[in-house]
């Protein structure tokens, strides 16, 4: 069944950076694009950005502009998430999720939504 | 920005009961792009509900979503043990696409 596996827990100092990796399976990669979510300890989701794994186009949350990249490796059918210049607030488990979007021609109706996620990715920023 | 705000906050309720859980967009969200997510802890959000009111595959007939414009309810007719979690909109309208700050249903 459809699978997505993340790289495992990192511990950053900050001003550090972090890539997180995301390796998809069972189903063809670049049918869906992936997202970024992040939720830091005892708080509520946030999302981070999209990247298209056909084309590389990326939408980023405003906060996260010029500090993020996403990319893909679609021989490996693996997204990567890197975060730089880490602040202690970064401090997050950090979700890669399957961007579910569909548009039905015959009834002019589209749908979208985040339908397989990973199991996260800890990542600590500490001096 | 849409903001989505969710209430209440924090249910304490017994297994068996009726729960509904509103979410409030800030603007207009399309009903195709509002979804429903559970959370327990430890775990990933699972998907629940899709389009407002469409039920992810596998979950079961007792969780229903509604609603349009503004205004969208998750309803879960009768709770069950495994139903305690944080349940979580979330909007993919206009972006950047948000989550609300999800509400707890706790056992009583």
């Amino acid at each position: 069944q459809v699978q997505l596996v993340q790289s495992g827990a990192e511990v950053k100092r900050p001003g550090a950076s972090v890539k997180v990796s995301c390796k998809a399976s069972d189903y063809n990669f670049t049918s869906y694009g992936i997202n970024w979510v992040r939720q830091a300890p005892g708080q509520g989701l946030e999302w981070m950005g999209w990247i298209s794994t056909n084309y590389g186009d990326t939408n980023f949350a405003q906060k996260f502009q010029g500090r993020v990249t996403m990319t893909t490796d679609t021989s490996k059918s693996t997204a990567y998430m890197e975060l730089r210049s880490l602040r202690p607030d970064d401090t997050a488990v950090y979700y890669c999720a399957r961007d579910h979007y569909h548009y039905d021609s015959s009834s002019y109706s589209q749908t979208h939504y985040f339908d397989y996620w990973g199991q996260g990715t800890h990542v600590t920023v500490s001096s | 920005e849409i903001v989505l705000t969710q209430s209440p906050g924090t249910l304490s309720l017994s297994p068996g009961e009726r729960v509904t859980l509103s979410c409030r967009a800030s603007q207009y969200v399309s009903s195709n792009f509002l979804t429903w997510y559970q959370q327990k802890p430890g775990q990933a959000p699972r998907l629940l509900i899709y389009g407002a009111s469409t039920r992810a595959t596998g979950i079961p007939d007792r969780f229903s979503g509604s609603g349009s414009g503004t205004d969208f309810t998750l309803t879960i007719s009768r709770l069950e043990p495994e139903d305690f979690a944080v349940y979580y909109c979330q909007h993919c309208d206009i972006s950047p696409w948000t989550f609300g700050p999800g509400t707890t249903v706790q056992m009583k």
